[in-house]
This record gives structure tokens, C-alpha cells and sequence, in this order.
């Protein structure tokens, strides 16, 4: 069974300094692997995804996200984080096989951001 | 830009009541998905249609939970009777098909008293 570990609950960082979320994902194959963010009370949108080829991905907001397959990781970062960036952000494996389509979802990271 | 409809947005009702959700997907999509999100977690799903059939439902509460599509368009997520521990957002979302990226409607965040 496909799973996936957001290990930071909670981050917090100054407005302008970099960032990086963790995501590490078990899954038997190649995975499809998403990153979504969700301000309180809204639903999910989405940041980036990595199907296949070029292992860095470029997304919306300014962030990326690298796909690392000897470390079943795949960080989201971002070089200078804004004010508005403050949300919870969710890292999502998606299956290929059995259960074709299904996201099974992190704990979520939830970002703070300090003027 | 098209986007995924979902009614009503809060919802409270008392345990052992009905209680019912719609979806609308973005127009052209085959996928459809109903998620659960209890506060704090990420959200896990419930159901998903391709076109108007179930493919998956094998973490759907089927005692009390049922979802239709039958049109093969929009949807409907039904709990009855409801329970406390049902209070959570209920999401939406859609796709082109499978392979393709979800995409999420705003939730039915609903309240069991």
C-alpha cells in the first residue's frame, strides 16, 4: 500500500528566507506525486506534480519540488517565502496500478511565516 | 477559469439525521473523487467515479454513507443516519482521468451535534 510522511508538523519562517518541506513516500513503482496547498477552511490547490522525465518541477507561486528515488523523497522549496504563503501544505502520492488515480495524502505541514 | 462546484459549504446537523452533499466537476471530467478530511490530517478518500460507475469505494462507510453519479456529471455524497464522529470537511474533486491532476473544490465543512 502506497503511504506517504510529512515529518515537520509545524514550521516557521521569517518573510524572504528560504524554505523546504519534507515529503517521503512509499510506494512499489514509479509514482505520480503532487504537492497542494490549503488555506483554512478552503479546499486543496495545486502546487506542482511529477509524472515522469525531468525529476525538478516548477509549480505555481514560485515554488519547485525535486523527485529523489534513492531517497523516495520529493522536498518542495521555495528560495524567498511571502507573508501570503502561510497555509497548510500537503504532499500526495497517486497510484499507477490497483486503485488507478487515488491520492493518498501526508499529515500536512503547516507553514507560519514572521514579518 | 472552470472550477469545481460543491454545496453546501457548512452544514450542522444532529447526530442521527440525514444529511447530504453535491458536487459538480469541472466540465469534461470522467473522475470524480469524494475525500474526508478530519482536522489536522489529510484528507483520504471515499469514493471514485469514472463517468457514472463506482471504481473505488472500499474505504466508504457503507452502513450509513452513500454516493451516486448517475448522470455520470455531477454528484451526491449522503450520510444517514449521521454520527459524531462524521464532523469533518468533505471534498470534491475531479479530473481529466485518473492519470491526470485532481482538482479540488472549496468542501462541505459539516458539524455533528
Amino acid at each position: 500500500a502506497q503511504s506517504v510522511t510529512q515529518p515537520d508538523i509545524h514550521i516557521t519562517v521569517s518573510e524572504g528566507a528560504s524554505l523546504e518541506l519534507r515529503c517521503n513516500y512509499s510506494y512499489g513503482a514509479t509514482p505520480y506525486l503532487f504537492w497542494y496547498v490549503q488555506s483554512p477552511g478552503q479546499g486543496l490547490q495545486l502546487l506542482l506534480k511529477y509524472f515522469s522525465g525531468d525529476t525538478l518541477v516548477q509549480g505555481i507561486k514560485g515554488f519547485e519540488a525535486e523527485f529523489k528515488r534513492s531517497q523516495s523523497s520529493f522536498n518542495l522549496r521555495k528560495p524567498s517565502v511571502h507573508w501570503s504563503d502561510a497555509a497548510e501544505y500537503f504532499c500526495a502520492v497517486g497510484a499507477r496500478g490497483t486503485s488507478y488515480g487515488k491520492l493518498t495524502f501526508g499529515q500536512g505541514t503547516i507553514l507560519t511565516v514572521h514579518p | 477559469e472552470a472550477e469545481v462546484a460543491q454545496s453546501p459549504r457548512y452544514k450542522i446537523t444532529e447526530k442521527s439525521q440525514a444529511v447530504a452533499f453535491w458536487c459538480d466537476p469541472i466540465s469534461g471530467h470522467a473522475t470524480l473523487y469524494w475525500y474526508r478530511q478530519i482536522l489536522g490530517q489529510g484528507p483520504e478518500l471515499l469514493v471514485q467515479f469514472q463517468d457514472e460507475s463506482v471504481v473505488d469505494d472500499s474505504q466508504l462507510p457503507k452502513d450509513r454513507f452513500s454516493a451516486e453519479r448517475l448522470k455520470g456529471v455531477d454528484s451526491t455524497l449522503k450520510i444517514q443516519p449521521a454520527e459524531l464522529g462524521d464532523s469533518a470537511m468533505y471534498l470534491c474533486a475531479s479530473s481529466w482521468d485518473p492519470s491526470y491532476e485532481q482538482y479540488f473544490g472549496p468542501g462541505t465543512r459539516l458539524t455533528v451535534t
